[in-house]
């Protein structure tokens, strides 16, 4: 069945470090990816998307590509910030029937200053 | 403003009293689907709505009904509420294609004693 699985936290960075949250899916046919970001106390807001293979969605200094070949969708920061800190979830729509979202477990961020 | 308002934020209540979390979007969208978020399990789907009047379930739909009478509204009922339904509840919407992401509400934390 269609899954997403993303690298457990918490991680733990030193402001300006390089950030990079691992995240595959497995899915049927061609579905969106998605990265959203939970800050403490809100409900979750998209960071960033790709709608195809090779697309590159970016927001707030935050990268990320979707790659078929490897079914990854990978988060990526050149420097990171204290403000930073928060829950990353990694989530695929389906673009079928359903439109079923599929959400990975999230991954918590914590950024020392 | 764009917004997917929930209703309470904040509830405690004991076994078996009814209880209905209030969810309304003003986006005119298609798609509304709640969520329960429970430590180490990430946000799991409990009910989904493609539009008015079609409802389905999701991953944990025991114990939980819904209804979608109006387009913008989405109501959560816990009929006999149990203290494994402690948990952070958010409802979220969407127009109906496959390439768009999701607008979640602020949550609704439900303590069931």
């Amino acid at each position: 069945g269609n899954s997403v699985t993303q690298m457990e936290g918490p991680v733990t960075l030193s402001e300006e470090a390089f950030l990079t949250i691992n995240c595959t899916y497995t899915a049927t046919g061609y579905p969106s990816l998605f990265w959203y970001v939970q800050y403490p106390g809100e409900g979750l807001q998209l960071l960033l998307k790709a709608t195809k293979a090779d697309d590159k969605g970016s927001n707030k200094g935050f990268e990320a590509t979707y790659r078929k070949e490897t079914t990854s969708f990978h988060l990526e920061k050149g420097s990171v910030q204290v403000s930073d800190s928060a829950v990353y979830f990694c989530a695929l729509r389906r673009a079928n029937r359903d439109d079923k979202i599929i959400f990975g477990k999230g991954t918590r961020l914590h950024i020392l200053p | 403003e764009a917004q997917v308002t929930q209703n309470p934020r904040y509830l405690i209540t004991v076994t078996g009293k009814k209880l209905t979390v209030t969810c309304s979007q003003n986006m005119n969208h298609e798609y509304m689907s709640w969520y329960r978020q429970d430590p180490g399990l990430g946000l799991r789907q409990i009910y989904y709505s493609m539009n008015v009047e079609v409802t389905d379930k999701g991953d944990v739909p025991e114990g939980y009904k819904v209804s979608r009478k109006e387009k913008r509204n989405f109501p959560l009922i816990l009929e006999s509420p149990s203290p494994n339904q402690t948990s952070l509840y958010f409802c979220a919407s969407s127009p109906g294609s496959g390439e768009q992401p999701q607008h979640f509400g602020d949550g609704t934390r439900l303590s069931i004693l």
